[in-house]
């Protein structure tokens, strides 16, 4: 039990375009959602918690006009990454908290900007 | 700012030796350490760790926790080629879905 589907696996786009990676919570209801961003070879660095139903919380630095969350639902997280840039090229996982089965990951998006 | 730091950053050992891998915190609020490995993807969980000085378990990897000296070690013996991956510990603050703050990792090569 406790599967979190993450979509796309893997996205290329274009400079200035905008992309949407969403998470779906399979099998329970997923009240809280945390984005995570990955660069090679370093670890997760948490973006910000979304709780369903209310404004998503971002760490220090992260910029939330460009990296919209939004938690509509108990099953459905999203992130959009707008005006996309090359720097923003990086791996993006999301994680569920799911109770008795504490944290479970999505399976990770890998965006390239070109 | 919670800090979680693991050493060493990277290593490579033979099959069949065995490795400690660190992980010291300094994060408010303390409530849990957790372990994963991570190979392609996403990370898949190994232990979490509460109590101190209670050894976790799981066929070849083994963990502890000493939250009077703030850090926690995972041990794997008997290593495999299959172990070869980043292994990240994380922090979880008190709440109960509140959330985990990731070590730097430590990426293991294990060669034949």
């Amino acid at each position: 039990g406790a599967v979190v589907s993450q979509h796309p696996s893997r996205v290329i786009c274009k400079s200035g375009t905008s992309v949407k990676i969403e998470c779906r919570s399979l099998d329970f209801q997923a009240t809280t959602m945390f984005w995570y961003r990955q660069f090679p070879k370093q670890s997760l660095m948490l973006m910000a918690t979304s709780n369903e139903g209310s404004k998503a919380t971002y760490e220090q630095g992260v910029e939330k006009d460009k990296f919209l969350i939004n938690h509509a639902s108990l099953t459905l997280s999203t992130l959009t990454v707008t005006s996309a840039h090359p720097e923003d090229s990086s791996f993006y996982i999301c994680s569920a908290w799911t109770g008795d089965y504490g944290y479970t990951f999505g399976s990770g998006t890998r965006l390239t900007v070109v | 700012e919670d800090k979680v730091v693991q050493s060493p950053l990277s290593l490579v050992v033979h099959e069949g030796d065995t490795v400690t891998l660190n992980c010291s915190y300094e994060v408010t609020n303390f409530r849990s350490l957790l372990w994963y490995k991570q190979e392609k993807k996403a990370p898949t969980f190994l232990f979490m760790l509460t109590s101190s000085g209670i050894e976790k378990k799981s066929g070849r990897l083994s963990s502890i926790l000493d939250k009077k000296e703030l850090f926690s070690i995972l041990n794997i013996t008997a290593t495999q080629t299959g172990d070869s991956a980043v292994y990240l510990c994380a922090s979880k603050a008190a709440g109960t879905a509140s959330k985990l703050t990731f070590g730097t990792g430590t990426r293991l090569q294990v060669t034949l």
